[in-house]
């Protein structure tokens, strides 16, 4: 299997600031995803990262708010950018593993 | 389009009844990848099983069953005599590849009273 770490493990941001989030894998993979989850909500993809290329985002996701690293194959990092209330959320990494999925333990923010 | 829905947003039952959470999915895709997760106050997403579109074998394990049925697209999930330890937020997912851009479903909270 695939171990994934992720940090902040939490955190409570003031708006307007930033905040980035890594992620490390124990294992070289190609793919590394990161969703969202809203308060009571289910998870959504923000976007697919491969590493050596830009990352895909989905609809409703743009890479000012949410620009993505991944300069090797077993590191990404998120930013959430001039965050305001509403990206409190929990945002979890996740590879693609010898055909499964793994997935970290979250990021849970909190703006202020 | 790809879909998941979860119809019951909350199920509360008593310890050691039996519990059965539903999953309609969609998807034009011949090959895809039906999943649950658990979901625990922690926060943790605990994989608990995958199935492949050409699998319609039920699954057991344990005290968790998995009825996949093509024909009405769903892939329901049952808990046999439920235990506190069992509630969480379950996830039904689909994925057109085997573990790369999974569509969650919304979620189902199940609570179990002891």
């Amino acid at each position: 299997s695939a171990v994934i770490s992720q940090k902040p493990s939490r955190d409570i941001c003031q708006r307007g600031t930033s905040l980035t989030i890594q992620c490390q894998v124990d294992s070289q993979v190609t793919m590394m995803f990161w969703y969202r989850q809203q308060p009571g909500q289910s998870l959504t993809l923000i976007a697919t990262a491969n590493q050596g290329s830009e990352a895909t985002y989905e609809s409703g996701f743009v890479i000012d708010k949410f620009p993505i690293s991944r300069p090797n194959l077993t590191f990404s990092t998120l930013t959430v950018s001039n965050m305001s209330p509403e990206d409190s959320s929990i945002y979890l990494c996740s590879v693609e593993y010898r055909s499964e999925a793994f997935f970290g333990q979250g990021t849970r923010l909190t703006v202020v | 389009a790809q879909k998941v829905t979860q119809a019951q947003t909350e199920i509360s039952v008593v310890e050691k009844e039996d519990v059965t959470l539903d999953c309609v999915y969609e998807t034009r895709d011949t090959t895809y990848y039906l999943f649950w997760y658990k979901q625990p106050p922690s926060g943790e997403l605990v994989f608990l099983i995958r199935r492949n579109s050409f699998d319609e074998q039920n699954e057991i394990s344990g005290r968790y069953s998995w009825n996949f049925q093509k024909s009405t697209s769903s892939f329901n999930f049952t808990i046999t005599a439920s235990q506190v330890v069992d509630s969480a937020v379950y996830f039904c997912a689909l994925s057109e590849l085997s573990a790369s851009k999974i569509i969650f479903g919304s979620g189902t909270r199940l609570s179990i009273r002891p």
